[in-house]
Parts: C-alpha cells; structure tokens; sequence
C-alpha cells in the first residue's frame, strides 16, 4: 500500500509570492490534516479535511487555506508569503480522522520563503 | 489554554540502558494519547497509543503508561540502541474536534 505522497519536497520562494502543497493520502483514507513544524516547535495544526469538507481549522491566518478534492487529495495555499512561514508543512492521513487513531505522515514539503 | 510540555533539552543515554521520556499536559482532559517518532528532515512516524482507562501499553521494546491524575505519560525504551536515536513527539487527542495537541519532542540521542 502506498504511503502519503507530498509535493513538492522542497521549494524556496520569495516574501509575497503564493505556494500550493499537494498531498495525496493513502488509498481509502477520507481524512487529511495539515501541520506546520518550525525548529523547536511542536507541530501545529492547520486544518482538516474529511471527504472533502473542512471539519476544523487552526489559529493560522486566512493567508493559508486548503481544500479537498473528491479522491481524497488534498492542496494547501499560502499567500502573500511572508518570511515566518518558512516551515516543514507536513500532511497526515487517516481513515476517519485524527481523533480516533493513528495518522499517517508524508515527509513534508520543506518551503524556503527569502 | 491548553498545554503539553516535554523535555526540552536532549536526553542523553548510553547503549543497553532504558530510556524514558515525559509528556506532561494541562488543561485538558484528552482521551487518549499518541507516542510518534521523527527523524531529521522526515515525518512523524506512529508509535504507540494509550487510552485514557489503559494505564500501560507495551510494543516490542516500547512501554507507555498514562496517569491522568498526574497529567501524565511516560515513555520509556527497553535495551536502547543508537537506531533508536530520534526526536519523540506526544499528541492527545479524543474529543470531537477533529485535531491533535502536540507536545514539542524530545530529542533523544543513544550513545554506543
């Protein structure tokens, strides 16, 4: 069974630019989170998506947002990028959501924001 | 708010010996919690997970207990190996709204 796919691994981007992450769950997954992990931080939480609707949000500005399509992919954007959001973005999958079990993890896209 | 606090500060531990690790949590009430493991540049990677009315669940070389009077799991690692350096994250969760609490990590490192 394949694993949670994010793309891209690795980007730089500039101060006002936008970016979107995509991630692809694991097959029969509804469920996708998405984290920010800063260095020394834990991993904070973004949003979640279940069956393409967003079920909760976290205490992140409406710069960033995401959205879920029908097969269960799911994209995060961030616009007019600031040099904060210079983060691993980390997408995690689950058959019905965080709160009943174990997620799992892709290994991030690593955005670079100069 | 709520809050999760693990060691900050690396935990150092020579090879054979057991390695335990703290999450402490306040202001909550969360009806299970979740033992990840990371390592540098990847993500977190599923452990272990306790339920509120477990007070110990074990995997292999991997033992968990949560005591919510303290406010608090241990995690402890039997016959540490330096493999099992990394970073472990805690997570509570078990309420409706659709998200984990994540503690920060501690970064242990096993010494050969």
């Amino acid at each position: 069974k394949a694993g949670v796919t994010q793309t891209p691994r690795y980007l730089i981007k500039t101060r006002g630019q936008q970016v979107t992450l995509s991630c692809s769950p694991i097959s029969g997954h509804r469920s996708v989170s998405w984290y920010q992990q800063t260095p020394g931080q834990g991993l904070q939480f973004l949003f979640e998506y279940f069956s393409e609707t967003q079920r909760n949000k976290g205490n992140f500005p409406g710069r960033f947002s995401g959205r879920q399509f029908s097969n269960s992919r799911s994209e995060m954007n961030v616009s007019t990028l600031e040099l904060g959001d210079s983060a691993l973005y980390l997408c995690a999958s689950s058959s019905e959501g965080p709160s009943t079990g174990e997620l799992f993890f892709g290994e991030g896209s690593r955005l670079t924001v100069l | 708010s709520q809050k999760i606090e693990q060691n900050s500060e690396a935990l150092n531990i020579q090879e054979g010996k057991t390695a335990t690790l703290t999450c402490n949590y306040t202001n909550y009430s969360p009806a299970y919690l979740q033992w990840y493991r990371q390592d540098p540049g990847r993500g977190p990677v599923f452990l272990l997970l306790i339920r509120e009315n477990e007070k110990e669940k074990r995997k292999e070389r991997l033992k968990v207990t949560f005591d919510t009077t303290l406010k608090q799991s241990l995690f402890h690692i039997t016959a540490s190996q330096p493999a099992d350096s990394a970073t472990y994250l805690c997570a509570l969760g078990g309420d409706s709204n659709y998200q984990l609490i994540w503690g920060a990590g501690t970064k242990l490192i096993i010494k050969p």
